[in-house]
């Protein structure tokens, strides 16, 4: 079975600042990668994800996320932080394969982000 | 262009009832998922729809739940004899395939609140 851990409930960054959101995860199959953020009384939106190929993965409004399968790491940057960027932000993670399991996502607990100006 | 959309978007009921909530899919989207996020919490994975069919609903709590998708559209999450842990937010899904890189669109959710 698949994990998400994301280090930090909340952060709290400067605008302008660098955003830095910490997930790790454990699979033992080749995972597929997704962070997904969530404005107030909103669906979640998929900010990018990891499937294969190149290991730095750019996503929208700035954010990127490296995969790193040595420190079974995701975690996600965005060089400058804006106040818009306010938001709860979710790791989470798919096994490949066929299998029907391999459909679901499995979520971190989510980070609060807050932007301070 | 509409999105997913989730009907009612806040449900509030009393320990012991039945409720249905609703899950609007994009249209064209043949696989549906469902979710539910406590709160402070992750979405939790409750059960996923190929078509008509359930192909996984290994996340379903316990029997009390129950979803169908007769149509291979919309779909019902059915909750009978409501408890108090029940109450949190439910979260509908659809992708355009069932690949397990297809992105998953969400809905708003449905808040549920078992007094």
């Amino acid at each position: 079975a698949q994990s998400v851990t994301q280090l930090g409930s909340h952060v709290s960054v400067s605008e302008g600042a660098l955003v830095l959101l910490r997930c790790n995860y454990s699979s033992s199959v080749p995972p597929y990668l997704f962070w997904y953020v969530q404005y107030p009384n909103q669906g979640l939106q998929l900010l990018l994800k990891y499937t294969t190929g190149a290991t730095l993965v750019k996503g929208i409004n700035g954010f990127e996320a490296e995969f790193k399968k040595s420190e079974t790491s995701f975690h996600l940057t965005k060089p400058s932080a804006h106040m818009s960027d306010a938001a709860e932000y979710f790791c989470a993670v798919k096994v490949g394969g066929a299998s029907c399991s391999a459909r679901q996502l499995t979520f971190g607990s989510g980070t609060q982000l807050t932007v301070l100006p | 262009g509409a999105g997913v959309s989730q009907t009612p978007s806040n449900k509030v009921t009393e320990k012991g009832k039945y409720v249905e909530l609703r899950c609007d899919p994009i249209s064209g989207h043949t696989a549906l998922y469902w979710y539910r996020q406590s709160l402070g919490q992750g979405p939790e994975f409750l059960i996923y729809f190929q078509g008509t069919g359930a192909a996984d609903d290994s996340g379903l709590p316990n029997d009390r739940f129950f979803a169908v998708r007769p149509e291979g559209s919309v779909s019902t999450l059915k909750i009978q004899r409501t408890e108090r842990g029940d109450s949190a937010v439910y979260l509908c899904a659809s992708s355009q395939t069932s690949g397990s890189s297809s992105e998953q669109f969400f809905g708003p959710g449905t808040r549920l609140t078992v007094l």
